[in-house]
């Protein structure tokens, strides 16, 4: 088991419509959790960082944290094509190391239509 | 600002060659890392470095070594590449557990 679990998709959805991506991890030490989109050919860019149980909003993305389901979120509102892009989680915890590691899923592919 | 810069963009090897990927950021964070990217795979983490003077395994340690030469700069050494170690390579740095920033990454094929 993959300590980051996400459907690697891809998710369709279209134009205007409620985009929403999950991610669950192993390690239930974990304190951070973020949300990185990523551009065909480029580096991971952060869309939001989320620390505490419930919901955190920023313009048309809202991340959602459950420790207790050891679950994350990301939902995108009135999704854009300009939002197709792969979409990462990453989690800061200890994996059986002495110090925090950022580790990350697999990614979902987003595809919005137009 | 530069944010983190990683060098070089493009590398092509032969099996059994060496070489370094550098990477300096000058945001002043005291955490650095280096991932590898594969189809299908997301980011793998090879290396970390809490702060300067530590690192410590990641995912996928095994073939790589890196050096925190100071507090801007973590490298990262192939001894002897393999095919296996095509992939594209991205540093990153933070400041403690905050957000992690990436470089622009480096295609390295390995032939």
């Amino acid at each position: 088991q993959k300590e980051v679990e996400q459907n690697s998709g891809p998710l369709s959805v279209p134009e205007g419509a409620i985009a929403s991506l999950n991610c669950t991890y192993s390690d239930r030490g974990s304190q951070s959790f973020f949300w990185y989109r990523q551009y065909s050919g480029k580096s991971p860019e952060l869309i939001m960082f989320i620390y505490s149980n419930g919901d955190k909003e920023d313009g048309r993305f809202t991340a959602q944290l459950n420790k207790a389901s050891q679950y994350v979120s990301l939902l995108i509102r009135d999704s854009q094509p300009s939002d197709s892009a792969t979409y990462l989680c990453a989690v800061r915890g200890l994996y059986g190391g002495a110090t925090n590691k950022l580790i990350f899923g697999t990614g979902t592919l987003l595809a919005v239509q137009p | 600002n530069a944010g983190v810069t990683q060098t070089p963009k493009f590398q092509v090897l032969k099996t059994g060659q060496s070489m370094t990927l550098q990477c300096a950021q000058d945001m002043n964070h005291n955490s650095m890392y280096w991932y590898r990217q594969d189809p299908g795979m997301g980011l793998r983490l090879i290396y970390y470095s809490a702060s300067e003077g530590t690192t410590d395994k990641g995912e996928v340690p095994n073939g790589y070594n890196v050096s925190r030469l100071n507090k801007r700069e973590f490298s990262l050494r192939l001894e002897s590449a393999a095919p296996s170690q095509t992939s594209v390579y991205f540093c990153a740095s933070s400041l403690g557990d905050s957000t992690a920033f990436f470089g622009q990454g480096t295609r390295l094929t390995v032939v």
